[in-house]
């Protein structure tokens, strides 16, 4: 089956923690992205990738960084210098004519 | 910069009722696309619009899109409740740049 798999779907972070968000696709989609939702709210973009070992930042890249090894994964990390990490992270794919979301992962800073 | 508006932004109708979403661009682009999220869920695709005049229809929803007035729509034909849910659309810049830029999003309820 094709598509876009975030994990974990649920995950804690401790204050003054890393965490590592997963998003693996296998629709063979160049470009991939990162998006943070808080509630009520719209999305809004963090990091997006065009190719393999290229990225770019969003619109609120701070204390966020990425990578982006393979085609098909784009790992999130969200670090100690996101002071307000609390939120849904949602992971996206592209080509021109489609473009899908994973499931999402819920952050919560404990 | 490319921005992407949506209103209204929050839309509550009854059943039955027909109402329009609008979401305008600001610069040229050459797709957009439509999604819908349930509460607490991921986004779900509904539509793509590529061209100047596309329409695309599913159910009681149906999409359209005018590149020159940066301007796509997605209309709701006799709401029923099941289409309670949030609507966002998404830009793109268009050419090799693969920048997804969304609008804020349209929580529509529909009532009994």
């Amino acid at each position: 089956d094709g598509g876009i798999t975030q994990s974990p779907k649920y995950l804690f972070r401790k204050e003054g923690q890393n965490v590592t968000l997963s998003c693996e696709q296998n629709l063979n989609h160049d470009a991939m992205y990162w998006y943070r939702q808080d509630p009520g709210q719209g999305l809004r973009l963090i990091y997006y990738s065009q190719i393999v070992n290229d990225f770019q930042k969003g619109d609120i890249a701070e204390g966020y960084s990425v990578s982006r090894e393979k085609k098909e994964s784009f790992p999130l990390t969200v670090t100690s210098a996101q002071k307000n990490p609390t939120a849904f992270y949602l992971c996206a794919s592209s080509q021109r004519t489609e473009a899908f979301f994973g499931q999402g992962t819920r952050l919560t800073v404990v | 910069e490319l921005k992407v508006e949506q209103n209204p932004l929050f839309l509550s109708m009854q059943e039955g009722k027909n109402y329009t979403i609008y979401c305008n661009y600001s610069t040229t682009s050459d797709r957009l696309y439509w999604y819908r999220q349930d509460p607490g869920k991921s986004l779900e695709s509904l539509f793509v619009l590529l061209s100047n005049g596309a329409v695309k229809q599913e159910g009681r929803l149906m999409a359209s899109l005018d590149t020159k007035a940066r301007l796509s729509t997605l209309h709701i034909t006799a709401a029923v409740h099941d289409l309670s849910a949030t609507y966002f659309c998404a830009v793109g810049l268009g050419g090799s740049n693969y920048k997804l830029t969304f609008g804020k999003g349209t929580l529509l309820t529909v009532n009994p």
